[in-house]
């Protein structure tokens, strides 16, 4: 079961929107909607921010949304902050056999 | 606030048993869905199973043939155990809390727990 792909990096300047994607297939991103997206500092434990596709958990600001179109699913973070800078990993459900599949993750870089 | 803590060694030999703790607080372990996950030094994620309060377990084929885990629901903790561990083992363990809306993601983690696999 590979991992689902993401672009190792993206990077945008403040205030600017940065989208990261997220590839899978039928069996996993295009076959359920259950695509949720972590944030990670260095050193950190991941962070919630996007669940179910495009769901926000509270506290987390609306800067951040998801989306999904056939088997990729999309990360925009609009108002681009120095805090944003982080490792980003989306998350899918991939059914009864190999369950759960992490992405590659991607770096952000706020310039 | 629910708050999940890894507690384990931190250093484990090759060919030996990795055993990890999450002890929750903050709430019950009843009534939710519970995962581990780890990290490999400079890597991503990667998913390595679940379970139920009740005991039902899932894992991900990658690790199936060498990991239990378990619940105490006595104890509000749930548990971690990888056998025939190698340096491929390495790294940050997490556990984490699914989500109750439709149980398929993660809200609540730990803050992970460092393990090297050394002789």
């Amino acid at each position: 079961q590979s991992a689902l792909t993401q672009p190792p990096s993206v990077s945008g300047s403040p205030g600017q929107s940065v989208t990261v994607s997220c590839t899978g297939t039928s069996s996993d991103v295009g076959g359920y909607d259950y695509v949720s997206w972590y944030q990670q500092h260095p050193g950190k434990a991941p962070k919630l921010l996007i669940y179910d596709v495009s769901e926000r958990p509270s506290g987390v600001p609306d800067r951040f949304s998801g989306s999904k179109s056939g088997n990729t699913a999309s990360l925009t973070i609009s108002g681009l902050q120095a805090g944003d800078e982080a490792d980003y990993y989306c998350y899918s459900y991939a059914g009864a056999y190999i369950h759960y599949v992490f992405g590659t993750g991607t770096k952000v870089t706020v310039l | 606030q629910v708050q999940l803590q890894e507690s384990g060694p931190g250093l484990v030999r090759p060919s030996e048993t990795l055993s990890l703790n999450c002890i929750v607080s903050g709430g019950s372990i009843n009534g939710y869905y519970w995962s581990w996950s780890r990290q490999p030094p400079g890597r991503g994620l990667e998913w390595i199973g679940w379970i139920h309060y009740s005991g039902t377990t899932r894992y991900s084929p990658s690790f199936e043939s060498r990991v239990t885990i378990s619940a105490d629901t006595s104890k509000n903790q749930f548990s971690l155990k990888v056998n025939s561990v190698t340096a491929a083992d390495a790294g940050v363990y997490f556990c984490a809390r699914y989500g109750l809306e439709s149980q398929k993601f993660l809200d609540y983690w730990g803050r992970g727990a460092l393990v090297t696999v050394s002789s």
